[in-house]
């Protein structure tokens, strides 16, 4: 596709359940990062990825989540044990250039609702 | 730390007035500063970013590192402009810090 692609683009979820949401980037883009934004808020940075690797996890609010990206392409946010404070729209964005350029491109997003 | 600020959290004008989104920021190194622009029911865009010293869709933005601002002007806005406009801050590393964003209403 042309663009990020994020699904699903509407979760909706019970208090204690396990979710994954996925992220598509666009082809050839090494970099890949997870924001969340909460209402109100800006993006709040969560996870970068440098093809497979993560290379800073440090926005990750707690053990609860975790992301993976195998084969440095697709990745999979995970969020086991959700709570209702998670309940947030989660962007992928990915970028083709190197650290401190700054050009990201961004998915929709996945908003998850956490009831 | 990094910090990105935007007072205003709406910002309301008239078709045709000029209009200054205000972004300041916190930030111990050399700063790459950038805005970032929502309109309804699309996706987070790059707008511009300093380094470039670009007028995009008559906007820009100087980076004055004195009073570390990163303003955003147009001399007469559109309609077309209404949108959420989010500054975001890098630096030395790879994260983007971004602000809460104002909401800009330009009215008829």
């Amino acid at each position: 596709g042309a663009g990020v692609s994020q699904t699903p683009s509407n979760k909706v979820t019970e208090k204690g359940k396990y979710v994954e949401l996925r992220c598509d980037p666009i082809s050839g883009h090494t970099a890949l990062y997870w924001y969340r934004q909460s209402l109100g808020q800006g993006p709040e940075f969560l996870i970068y990825f440098q093809g497979t690797g993560a290379a800073d996890d440090s926005g990750l609010p707690n053990d609860r989540f975790f992301a993976v990206r195998p084969e440095g392409s697709v990745s999979t946010l995970k969020i086991q044990r959700t709570e209702r404070g998670d309940s947030a729209v989660y962007l992928c964005a990915s970028s083709s250039e190197g650290p401190n350029t700054g050009e990201l491109f961004f998915g929709e997003g996945s908003r998850l609702t956490v009831l | 730390a990094q910090r990105v600020t935007q007072p205003e959290k709406l910002l309301s004008v008239f078709k045709g007035a000029p209009v200054e989104l205000k972004c300041n920021y916190s930030y111990s190194g050399s700063p790459e500063l950038f805005w970032y622009v929502q309109y309804s029911r699309q996706r987070l865009q790059l707008l511009l970013r300093h380094i470039s010293r670009e007028s995009i869709k008559g906007f820009t933005a100087d980076l004055n590192k004195g009073e570390t601002s990163f303003h955003l002007k147009k001399p007469f806005a559109q309609e077309e402009d209404s949108a959420m406009y989010y500054c975001a801050l890098g630096g030395s590393n790879y994260k983007l810090t971004f602000g809460k964003g104002t909401l800009l209403t330009v009215n008829p």
